[in-house]
């Protein structure tokens, strides 16, 4: 079946530093690609997504490019802040689009 | 939060009880999922419905069981809760499916604890 696997955390940066958060997938078909974060306390919230092979995603400075060739959809942050601390989630959905299969979350935490 | 609330938000229960969590929803959105959360796991799916009195198991559907009566509600029941049912479990709407890959809108989450 598909599945989502994501690096483990938590990643632990300083404010201004560059953010890769790896993501890669296994799945049959073309599925389309998000990543989610969940802020303390909240539910997840959608933060970008590709729905395509070689689509950027990108939001909030985020950006996560659909890799078919390596099966990846790395998310990247140029300059992360303290208010990008929280957890995020790689996700793919089946191609019918009903179900969405989520990666083990990665722990982001930014310091002044 | 995209017009979902779940209730309660937090629960503290025996083993061996009936719990049943509530999903109510004011977007008329047809899709309506439950999740569990758990650490290193993400967020698993235990039940889905695509409209009202359809319903269809997730990945992790066993001790669970749902119902949808009418389009805003959609309620997730531990028949008899155990412990490894301790978890965070989320609510999540999308209005469609298919080529559009509508995103799933999630709720606050309901924390579970069986003792």
């Amino acid at each position: 079946g598909d599945s989502v696997t994501q690096m483990e955390g938590p990643v632990t940066l300083s404010e201004e530093a560059f953010l890769t958060i790896n993501c890669t997938y296994t799945a049959t078909g073309y599925p389309s690609l998000f990543w989610y974060v969940q802020y303390p306390g909240e539910g997840l919230q959608l933060l970008l997504k590709a729905t395509k092979a070689d689509d950027k995603g990108s939001n909030k400075g985020f950006e996560a490019t659909y890799r078919k060739e390596t099966t990846s959809f790395h998310l990247e942050k140029g300059s992360v802040q303290v208010s990008d601390s929280a957890v995020y989630f790689c996700a793919l959905s089946d191609n019918a689009g009903n179900m969405l299969t989520f990666g083990g979350g990665t722990r982001l935490m930014v310091k002044p | 939060d995209a017009g979902i609330t779940q209730s309660p938000r937090h629960k503290v229960t025996e083993t061996g009880t009936p719990v049943t969590l509530r999903c109510h929803q004011t977007e008329n959105h047809r899709y309506m999922y439950w999740y569990r959360q758990d650490p290193g796991h993400g967020l698993r799916l235990i039940h889905y419905s695509y409209g009202v009195k359809d319903t269809d198991k997730g990945e992790v559907s066993d001790g669970y069981s749902v119902s949808r009566s009418k389009t805003e509600d959609f309620l997730l029941t531990l028949e008899s809760a155990t412990s490894s049912q301790t978890s965070v479990y989320f609510c999540a709407i999308s209005p469609g499916t298919g080529s559009n890959n509508s995103p799933l809108h999630f709720g606050n989450g309901t924390r579970l604890t069986v003792t």
